[in-house]
């Protein structure tokens, strides 16, 4: 089945650093790719949707200077966390869209847990 | 405004047994409506997707029904598994501007 790989699977930084997460679509391109922060028993949190070659598209309150997004090709997107604070420490989910249609199976990584000291 | 909640937050069944789980919705227009599972600290797992003229849909042990015109669906697992103790999220896609609108989900554990 469609695979989605996430890098890392967590990370500790500290405070004023920039941590970097890869999301990759392994078996099928995906032109759309959003990316969700997930805390303690809450739903996701679509943070912005990125689409391949163009901008992100952000969510109203995420600041886009902070989340930097990159849809580099079909296959990757990656999600740089800016200057992080610990209040940026949560669970962050991309997931790929395959380019079949709006019925087509939402897959996604498993996350990274970033916990900034 | 678009919004999908589901009942109950949470759930406790004994292994085998049955139980169903509801997702009540308000989004328009409605594109399709999903369920996902997610176990903790993992991204979540597709276990159906439903279109407006489907009225029910099988994954092995989980049926998923809708009712597209009450704007209700629900998720029966069957002869539980202590393996089903996870989180059961309802999305329903709004397709106009291809927004997915996530329900808060039901956590459910399955004790032995």
């Amino acid at each position: 089945g469609a695979v989605v790989s996430q890098h890392p699977s967590w990370v500790i930084c500290k405070s004023g650093t920039s941590v970097k997460i890869e999301c990759r679509s392994l078996d099928f391109q995906a032109t759309t790719m959003f990316w969700y922060r997930q805390f303690p028993k809450q739903s996701l949190m679509l943070m912005a949707t990125s689409n391949e070659g163009s901008k992100a598209t952000y969510e109203q309150g995420v600041e886009k200077d902070k989340f930097l997004i990159n849809h580099a090709s079909l296959t990757l997107s990656t999600l740089t966390v800016t200057s992080a604070h610990p209040e940026d420490s949560s669970f962050y989910i991309c997931s790929a869209l395959p380019a079949t249609g709006d019925n087509s199976p939402l897959h996604f990584g498993n996350g990274t847990r970033l916990t900034v000291t | 405004k678009n919004q999908v909640e589901q009942s109950p937050q949470s759930l406790i069944i004994l292994e085998g047994k049955n139980c169903t789980l509801q997702c009540n919705y308000t989004v328009s227009p409605f594109s399709n409506l999903r369920w996902y599972k997610q176990d903790t600290g993992r991204g979540p797992v597709s276990l159906t997707i439903m279109t407006f003229s489907e009225n029910t849909k099988s994954n092995g042990r989980y049926t998923a029904t809708l009712d597209a015109d009450t704007k209700q669906s629900s998720l029966h697992i069957t002869a539980s598994q202590l393996s089903d103790s996870a989180s059961y999220i309802c999305v329903v896609y709004a397709g106009n501007n291809r927004k997915l609108i996530w329900g808060l989900g039901t956590s459910l554990a399955v004790n032995p």
